[in-house]
């Protein structure tokens, strides 16, 4: 069975400064999918960005990108000027390219941003 | 995208009654996910619900204690038995996106349920 292991429980950065999350992951598959949601207080599950196991590009979204190292199966967030609205809960998640296709998801990183 | 409306949104309940939560998806979805985010804690998988078969359960959740209706491709229903203060919880229903396989499910604001 797929595992994905957040090591952060809790993170802190300043506002305008830059963070990364880790996340780690265990699978045999050659093809599935990497994500990051983050859960604000409002609870709502929210995409931030999305990685194919199949694409050598690190995926990136504005202030948002991963660093993906599929041999290590290692797929980290890194914010760059991160913002008061930054502040959540993010959750590593995997999803395998066949079968049921559920996500599995890690513990979750709380993320705090100093103003 | 997929826009996921479910109710309700939180209540509060006794132990030993049941609470039926619905979930409603503005397209027609193969395949939809209930998850349970008990407090503090990550997202597990409680069943994946398809149309006009039987819920498939994980490890650990049985159909007697989460009962699961899937009448259409667009509705579903997680009914929790039964409750006890240990099912207190954000329950969320999630679906596929629509536009191709992107991978990513998306997900319904959750219905947070507190029993006493």
């Amino acid at each position: 069975a797929q595992t994905v292991t957040q090591s952060q429980p809790e993170m802190s950065v300043q506002e305008a400064e830059t963070v990364t999350l880790s996340c780690t992951y265990d699978t045999s598959e050659s093809d599935y999918y990497l994500f990051w949601y983050k859960q604000p207080p409002s609870r709502q599950m929210i995409l931030v960005i999305r990685q194919e196991a199949y694409k050598q590009q690190n995926a990136t979204e504005n202030r948002f990108s991963v660093n993906f190292q599929k041999a290590a199966k290692s797929f980290s967030l890194k914010i760059s000027d991160s913002q008061l609205g930054d502040a959540a809960m993010y959750f590593c998640a995997y999803r395998s390219g066949w079968g049921a296709q559920k996500l599995v998801f890690g513990q979750g990183t709380r993320l705090t941003i100093n103003p | 995208s997929a826009v996921i409306s479910q109710k309700p949104s939180r209540d509060i309940c006794q132990r030993g009654t049941s609470l039926t939560i619905q979930c409603q998806v503005d397209s027609q979805v193969t395949m939809m996910f209930w998850y349970r985010q008990q407090p503090g804690q990550s997202l597990t998988l409680i069943a994946t619900a398809n149309q006009g078969s039987e819920a498939t359960y994980e490890s650990g959740f049985v159909i007697d204690k989460f009962p699961i209706s899937r009448p259409n491709l667009t509705f579903s229903t997680l009914t929790v038995s039964n409750m006890s203060p240990e099912d207190s919880s954000i329950y969320l229903c999630s679906v596929e996106g629509l536009a191709g396989d992107t991978g990513e499910l998306f997900f319904g604001e959750g219905s947070r349920l507190t029993v006493l």
